[in-house]
């Protein structure tokens, strides 16, 4: 398996709406990262989990609060979102092995509209 | 912090011709540098990558070259089909901390 999969989709929600977002892989990777897209821009890290850690946290603002269950799983977990939060929000895993290449693999994002 | 940047936004191409994709880095201290395409709607895809001790690698149909002398990364697309219509993106990787760093990104038009 060679697949980074993200659930949902799609997703619309009101600014008192609590939601999650889920990503999933099972290609053995100790690290996975959460991403924001805008339109025509290149993605921009938020969060970075190594070895289920959170190690980097991209002065990302409380309402996104991200988690990671297990090695193979990592939530995005959305409370009183803003309009500009709009966007697609990526996915993405990497071996984590010190020295190696990191090449990161992505999903297909969840593609989020904030009313 | 360190930047990646693409000289040009937007690219259209004649089926059948070659692309050539540019891309500016600024951190000297860079292990290795991946090109990802993205379609609309979807993820980055990984295309190719390259690392910092070499200075050309090949894959099917594309061609990435790095001259750390003037810090600048190139893809080269033969026979650009329009399946190649797509934003592309540089990506700047040190392992040291493990920092990632896209670039600006180019979108690439395949005229039929």
């Amino acid at each position: 398996d060679t697949e980074v999969t993200q659930t949902p989709k799609h997703l619309v929600m009101g600014m008192t709406n609590k939601k999650s977002l889920k990503c999933e892989q099972h290609m053995g990777h100790r690290a996975m990262y959460w991403y924001k897209q805008k339109a025509k821009k290149p993605p921009e890290l938020m969060f970075v989990y190594s070895y289920e850690k959170l190690s980097i946290n991209e002065s990302v603002p409380s309402r996104f609060s991200p988690e990671c269950p297990n090695s193979s799983l990592l939530n995005l977990h959305l409370h009183a979102l803003q309009p500009e939060d709009s966007a697609l929000y990526l996915c993405a895993s990497s071996p984590y092995q010190r020295g190696n290449e990191e090449t990161q693999y992505f999903g297909p994002g969840t593609r989020l509209l904030v009313l | 912090g360190e930047s990646v940047g693409l000289h040009l936004p937007t690219l259209s191409v004649q089926e059948g011709d070659n692309s050539i994709i540019n891309c500016a880095y600024s951190n000297s201290a860079s292990d290795y540098f991946i090109w990802y395409k993205q379609e609309s709607g979807k993820g980055p895809q990984f295309i190719i990558d390259i690392r910092s001790n070499m200075d050309k690698r090949q894959g099917q149909r594309v061609t990435v070259l790095l001259n750390k002398t003037v810090k600048h990364l190139s893809l080269q697309i033969a026979a650009t089909q329009p399946g190649d219509s797509a934003v592309y993106f540089c990506a700047e990787i040190t392992l040291t901390g493990n920092q990632f760093y896209f670039g600006t990104g180019t979108s690439l038009t395949v005229i039929p």
